[in-house]
């Protein structure tokens, strides 16, 4: 069965601080790996996207790695401000199918404290 | 940020009334998506479209309906809405072409609440 799990479920951390975000998957045969950030009550918005040879890559202050082989992938924040409070969503895409579908973890609610 | 929008962005609504979506972009999109997300929860592909006159039913089950009729456009409709419809509606597209996942871009999403 195709999944995407993330942890934590939630973070809290001081402003300035760093943080990494952690995802697990199964999804197969891959196509490419992305993490969003949703503020709340709002629409996903794309940070990265990396496609099976991309080990890295970054967005600012967000850096996401990515294993193949474990199917492991993670995001980095650095220097953390109170605006990247949000929710983390790590979405994988199959090629298994014309419309390369999309599964979707649950999320890591993050909270910067000042 | 995306060309995607939706209307209204809050609906309170009473049990058995009919309600309509709405999610336009302005992208030139061909495809168009619709998702439920609960809180907590991933999103649950509902709906999808690869162009005008296409429309097809996503992973989870719904009792809503959509329409393609103009590229621009993919209204959802729930005929007799119910408590267990509330949840927040989020709209996605993506394109131009077939073939592989290309990036979606969503809207900011109707949080609907069935009274």
């Amino acid at each position: 069965k195709n999944q995407v799990e993330q942890s934590p479920q939630s973070l809290i951390i001081l402003e300035g601080k760093n943080c990494t975000l952690q995802c697990n998957y199964t999804v197969s045969p891959f196509s490419n790996l992305r993490w969003y950030k949703q503020d709340t009550g709002r629409g996903p918005v794309s940070l990265t996207i990396m496609t099976f040879s991309e080990n890295t890559k970054s967005n600012g202050r967000y850096t996401a790695t990515l294993d193949a082989d474990t199917k492991q992938s993670s995001l980095h924040i650095t220097a953390s401000q109170l605006s990247d409070s949000a929710s983390y969503i790590c979405v994988v895409s199959d090629r298994g199918s014309t419309l390369g579908r999309l599964y979707f973890g649950r999320g890591t609610q993050l909270t910067v404290w000042p | 940020e995306a060309d995607i929008y939706q209307t209204p962005r809050y609906l309170v609504i009473g049990t058995g009334k009919k309600i309509t979506l709405e999610c336009s972009q302005t992208m030139g999109h061909d495809k168009m998506y619709w998702y439920q997300q609960d809180p907590g929860m991933e999103l649950h592909l509902i709906h999808y479209s690869y162009g005008v006159n296409s429309t097809e039913k996503g992973d989870l089950s719904s009792e809503s309906t959509v329409s393609r009729i103009r590229t621009e456009h993919f209204p959802l409709t729930l005929e007799s809405a119910r408590p267990s419809h509330t949840s927040q509606y989020l709209c996605a597209s993506s394109g131009p072409s077939r073939g592989r996942s290309l990036e979606q871009y969503f809207g900011p999403g109707t949080r609907l609440t069935v009274t």
